[in-house]
């Protein structure tokens, strides 16, 4: 089945600053990549998103790059803010299966 | 609209003990998801519907899990009997079409076996 390796585990950047959160998947069928922010004690929420025919795909401050021949995908936050703090989940999907990373937990200092 | 409804939000249990969770996914959503999420993990899925049909349960441990989509509406996921390791987050998620695409996640129950 699909494994679904993501790092950093935790990331600690200033406000204002870049965040990057890698992925990578080993099956090639994997063909639907969305990323999650779960603040705590709340349910998961669809922050982006990008299927295996795209590049990458960008919205306002959030971007995410999928490299299908190397099997590896990356979220962007741009100009990080306070409210960005959560952990990040990226997932990896089938028709029929959903394989989730072990999360990052971002912390933005102001 | 409104979004996916899930009860009981917290329940405690003994070990051995049965327990069921009951999810109302938002209207006209046909995939229905289960998902189980120990914490500082990612969800782990466990059971996918289309409608009331089964799609995928390969992660569901059978032998003390079920679940059922009756009337392809709304679900219930079931632990009988409980362990300690079934401590965790239950999630249901929906989306509107076959497979995977955006999924609404509900708020959770969060279950823990003593």
């Amino acid at each position: 089945g699909e494994n679904v390796e993501q790092h950093p585990s935790t990331l600690s950047v200033q406000e204002g600053d870049s965040a990057v959160i890698k992925c990578t998947y080993s099956d090639s069928a994997s063909n639907y990549f969305p990323w999650y922010k779960q603040e705590l004690g709340k349910r998961p929420q669809l922050i982006i998103d990008i299927r295996s025919n795209v590049g990458e795909k960008k919205d306002q401050r959030i971007a995410v790059t999928l490299n299908k021949t190397a099997k590896h995908f990356s979220l962007h936050i741009t100009e990080t803010q306070p409210e960005d703090s959560a952990v990040y989940f990226c997932a990896a999907s089938q028709p029929r299966d959903m394989r989730f990373g072990a999360g990052t937990r971002l912390t933005v200092k102001p | 609209e409104a979004g996916v409804a899930q009860s009981p939000r917290y329940k405690i249990i003994e070990k051995r003990q049965s327990v069921a969770f009951w999810c109302n996914p938002i209207s006209g959503h046909a995939t229905l998801y289960w998902y189980q999420q120990i914490l500082g993990q990612g969800p782990k899925l466990l059971i996918q519907f289309q409608n009331n049909g089964v799609v995928d349960d390969s992660q569901l441990p059978k032998d003390r899990f079920s679940a059922e989509r009756l009337k392809g509406v709304d679900s219930t996921l079931k632990i009988q009997p409980a362990k300690l390791e079934d401590s965790a987050v239950y999630l249901c998620a929906s989306s509107l079409g076959r497979g995977f695409g955006e999924q609404y996640f509900g708020p959770g129950t969060r279950l823990t076996v003593t």
